[in-house]
């Protein structure tokens, strides 16, 4: 157990819909990352928040946004959803601090299936 | 853009052999993690380089990070059917003061033959 939770696990919708994918990082962590994982694909950063600022920003469609709220979870809102938008996402959070980087933990992972 | 490439894409091997995959990397890099994922799992740290010519063992997996600092690699001696997974490697963002965020290669995909 990383200590990252999400919600939901699997999420079943239609196209068109949107979506909200919530994600609750370690404690202490003040940074949380949301990253994008398709079928045999690598890890697409999407997003990243630190305390409460958006940080960097990957490849995240104009559908997609996020947001840190003041207790540091973060959602990830989807709308307007496509077939292509089928994936598994991962929120991760680290400490963040200093001259390196700090290991990220990942969460489980939300299963998002589009019909 | 920063990229982070790895090789091979997949690796079939069968239990017992010995197991490599190599990471390279656009810049010069600070450090490099490593992290592994089960199959249905999530990602989960394994180690972090920071010096040039680095090496680092944990049991039958060994870390290299390459003089250049642009390059690493991961061997794993005498696969186990527990070594199944995909391997990835991540580069800190090129440029600037840290901000945590990764880079990760597309990864390694390991299946072990029992």
């Amino acid at each position: 157990d990383s200590g990252v939770t999400q919600t939901p696990k699997h999420l079943i919708t239609a196209t068109g819909q949107r979506v909200t994918l919530r994600c609750s990082p370690r404690s202490g962590d003040l940074s949380v990352y949301w990253y994008q994982q398709s079928l045999d694909q690598g890890l697409q950063f999407l997003i990243q928040y630190y305390n409460g600022e958006e940080r960097a920003k990957g490849n995240i469609l104009e559908r997609f946004s996020a947001q840190q709220f003041p207790d540091l979870h973060s959602e990830l809102n989807l709308s307007s959803l496509e077939l292509g938008d089928s994936a598994l996402y991962f929120c991760a959070s680290s400490v963040v601090g200093g001259v390196l980087e700090n290991e990220q933990f990942f969460g489980p992972g939300t299963r998002l299936t589009v019909l | 853009g920063q990229q982070v490439m790895q090789i091979p894409q997949y690796q079939h091997v069968q239990e017992g052999e010995d197991f490599t995959t190599y990471c390279n990397s656009s810049t010069t890099l600070s450090n490099i993690q490593w992290y592994k994922q089960r199959p249905g799992g999530h990602p989960v740290f394994l180690i972090q380089l920071v010096k040039s010519g680095e090496v680092k063992k944990q049991k039958r997996l060994t870390f290299q990070f390459g003089e250049a600092k642009k390059n690493s690699s991961l061997h794993i001696t005498a696969t186990q059917t527990t070594d199944v997974g995909t391997y990835f490697c991540a580069g800190p963002s090129a440029g600037g003061t840290s901000y945590g965020k990764l880079t990760f290669g597309q990864g390694t995909i390991l299946t072990v033959h029992p």
